[in-house]
């Protein structure tokens, strides 16, 4: 079975800075990994789809990267709004990472 | 717009069942898998299983395969989720998500419905 890890597991920045999450794959998954920004007593909300596309309504200060093994989700200047939880997802078999927390 | 309105919370005592229940609105139902996912208490996400609203095929990962029923109407555009001989480590809250043949994400989620398993 695939397993995803993130890192860093907590991410304490600014706003207006640059924040940059990872997440590593087990075995390769293409481009088919998905990143998720979940905020307290909400429901996750997907932010990424295919490694590098916005999903509908995301700002362009999210941006994603990466494919094989090695995923990156970029915030280019975090919002107060950015703090939360992120998740990303691979394919294989629908299991998610374990998350970043992100807090501002 | 598209929705997926969950049931309410509920109370469970260990031992018993119960059934959540995705009701998809603004979109054809037959035409998006639903998926499963839970959240335990300050834990990360945990997906269970789907089914193909369009034929009833069903899928779960093995951890569940003894206790998770997924079923649908379509006449009503509800997905159903029932998770048998509940344990105190089921409690959580539940999730539908929707996903579009071909593709690998959930692009709309339920509000969520959290299930107390308490004697």
């Amino acid at each position: 079975e695939i397993v995803l890890t993130q890192s860093p597991a907590t991410l304490a920045l600014s706003p207006g800075e640059r924040a940059t999450l990872s997440c590593r794959a087990s075995q390769s998954v293409g481009s088919y990994l998905a990143w998720y920004q979940q905020k307290p007593g909400q429901s996750p909300r997907l932010l990424i789809y295919e490694a590098s596309n916005r999903a509908t309504g995301i700002p362009a200060r999210f941006s994603g990267s990466g494919s094989g093994t090695d995923f990156t989700l970029t915030i280019s200047s975090l919002e107060p709004e950015d703090f939360g939880l992120y998740y990303c997802q691979q394919r294989s078999n629908w299991l998610f990472g374990p998350g970043t927390k992100v807090n501002i | 717009q598209v929705q997926l309105v969950q049931s309410g919370a509920e109370v469970k005592k260990p031992g018993a069942s119960m059934k959540v229940s995705c009701k998809a609105s603004g979109y054809t139902f037959t035409g998006y898998y639903i998926h499963w996912v839970r959240q335990a208490p300050g834990q990360g996400l945990e997906w269970m299983g789907w089914i193909n609203p369009n034929t009833g095929a069903t899928d779960s990962i093995q951890k569940f395969k003894d206790r998770l029923t997924v079923t649908r109407d379509t006449s009503i555009s509800t997905a159903y989720m029932e998770l048998s001989s509940l344990r105190s480590d089921d409690t959580a809250i539940y999730y539908c998500a929707r996903l579009k043949p071909g593709t690998y994400h959930f692009d709309y989620w339920g509000q969520g419905t959290l299930i107390t398993v308490s004697s």
